[in-house]
């Protein structure tokens, strides 16, 4: 079975550009979740998604940052205009979690960002 | 503010030893925790879980141990294989499908 599938898996641009990050979580799950790894801040939640809906986006760094998930395998993270503080890799993870709040999540290898 | 700390950034253990990680906890609302190993340029993946019921959890040669009273939990790995050089990174949850993170122990298995 195919897992968490992100791409691009590197990515880079200029700074002011616009950044479009895709992830196809797995078959079956309800939950997904964006994460970016950075030396300073590890792994931090961005944004999660319930069947399709945003549940938390208190992670999100900025306005210039946003998520959308418009059916059940698929999901974008944009970033709008971006600058070079965003560099970092970004993690797509989901889960199902049927009727319990534990579980495992399973997570996409991960988008490398550099803006210049 | 980092609820969950890794205060050891690395580990280097000969091949055959056990591999020791330990992982600290701020929030007392926490009650699942997993540990997750990452390889470069992957994802991380779900390595063993316990339930804040338990102070135990067993797979193979992995286990987890936790101590709620000190809010600390450790990561047993007996014996140690090259194969196991990784980052582990330690995560917490509180019942809101939300994980948070540790730093990362990174681990370097001699021969």
């Amino acid at each position: 079975d195919a897992g968490v599938i992100q791409s691009p898996r590197h990515e880079v641009t200029e700074m002011g550009q616009e950044v479009t990050l895709r992830c196809k979580p797995i078959s079956g799950h309800d939950y997904l979740f964006w994460y970016r790894q950075t030396m300073m801040r590890g792994l931090e939640l961005l944004i999660y998604f319930n069947n399709n809906v945003p549940i938390d986006d208190s992670g999100m760094p900025e306005d210039r940052f946003s998520a959308k998930m418009p059916n059940a395998s698929f999901s974008t993270l944009k970033i709008q205009p971006s600058e070079p503080r965003d560099s970092a890799v970004y993690f797509c993870a989901s889960s199902f979690f049927g009727g319990s709040s534990y579980n495992e999540q399973f997570f996409g290898p991960g988008t490398r960002l550099t803006v210049l | 503010d980092q609820q969950v700390k890794q205060n050891s950034p690395s580990l280097s253990v000969q091949e055959g030893r056990i591999s020791i990680l330990n992982c600290d906890y701020t929030n007392s609302m926490f009650d699942y925790f997993l540990w997750y190993k990452k390889y470069p340029a992957e994802g991380p993946t779900f390595l063993i879980s316990i339930s804040s019921i338990k102070d135990k959890n067993e797979d193979g040669r992995f286990t987890v141990f936790l101590n709620k009273s000190a809010k600390h939990l450790s990561l047993h790995i007996v014996p140690s294989q090259p194969g196991d050089s990784a980052v582990y990174f330690c995560a917490a949850s509180s019942n809101d499908y939300k994980l948070s993170f540790g730093a990362g122990t990174t681990v370097t298995v001699r021969a």
